[in-house]
């Protein structure tokens, strides 16, 4: 178990350019979460996939974000247009799901965008 | 609209006492709870969690108490150590199957002072 991993941590980008981050989860796990988390707030769902299908997504998710999971494998979320309201940290989660419970989520540690 | 919410922003205890978390939710569908403890420049870790038909449930120095009539829910740490310094997250979800779809309260800092 390798745990979630984020790339790249940091992100700094000015106003107006795109960016992608990329979430590789738990190779076993079959759901793949983006959250985002800004200053003294806990994170925020934003969108969710189950394999390659993408499930759900929060009105939070701008027309600018994007995200795929093209292979049920790894994921990329996109920004497009960023603002400086975009700032935050981008969380990414999996889990496995095989039960009436999901096993709980498994963070990955983030991205960090700074938008200026 | 916040959902879940914990008061207290942060939290300073002495290594070997308890330490206990607050946080409420106004959502009366939530039935899965999760405490999550998160350190500087880390992802969130999961801790603990109870589903709404317990009121207790308990994993080493760590149990979590839900009250459902008040729409509370506690994280007791005993005995504090140094190393269980983090923010502390509680969170909530609706529907067994749906538990990654979380709503967070706003963290609570906990330090343990040696």
């Amino acid at each position: 178990d390798t745990g979630v991993s984020q790339d790249p941590r940091h992100k700094i980008t000015k106003r107006g350019q795109n960016v992608t981050f990329r979430c590789d989860p738990i190779s076993e796990h079959n759901r793949l979460y983006w959250y985002r988390q800004t200053l003294g707030q806990g994170p925020e769902f934003l969108t969710y996939f189950q394999n390659e299908a993408q499930l759900e997504k929060s009105r939070l998710l701008s027309d600018r974000f994007s995200a795929e999971r093209p292979k049920g494998s790894f994921s990329t979320l996109e920004i497009q247009r960023t603002e400086q309201g975009d700032s935050a940290m981008y969380l990414c989660a999996s889990s496995r799901q095989d039960r009436p419970y999901n096993s709980p989520l498994h963070f990955g540690n983030g991205t960090r965008l700074t938008v200026t | 609209d916040q959902q879940v919410k914990q008061n207290s922003p942060s939290l300073s205890v002495q290594e070997g006492r308890i330490s206990i978390l607050n946080c409420d939710y106004t959502n009366s569908m939530f039935d899965y709870f999760l405490w999550y403890k998160k350190y500087p420049a880390e992802g969130p870790t999961f801790l603990i969690s109870i589903s709404s038909i317990k009121d207790k449930n308990e994993d080493g120095r760590f149990t979590v108490f839900l009250n459902k009539s008040a729409k509370h829910l506690s994280l007791h740490i005993v005995p504090s150590q140094p190393g269980d310094s983090a923010v502390y997250f509680c969170a909530a979800s609706v529907g067994s199957s749906n538990t990654g779809k979380l709503i967070f309260g706003q963290g609570t800092t906990l330090q343990v002072k040696p």
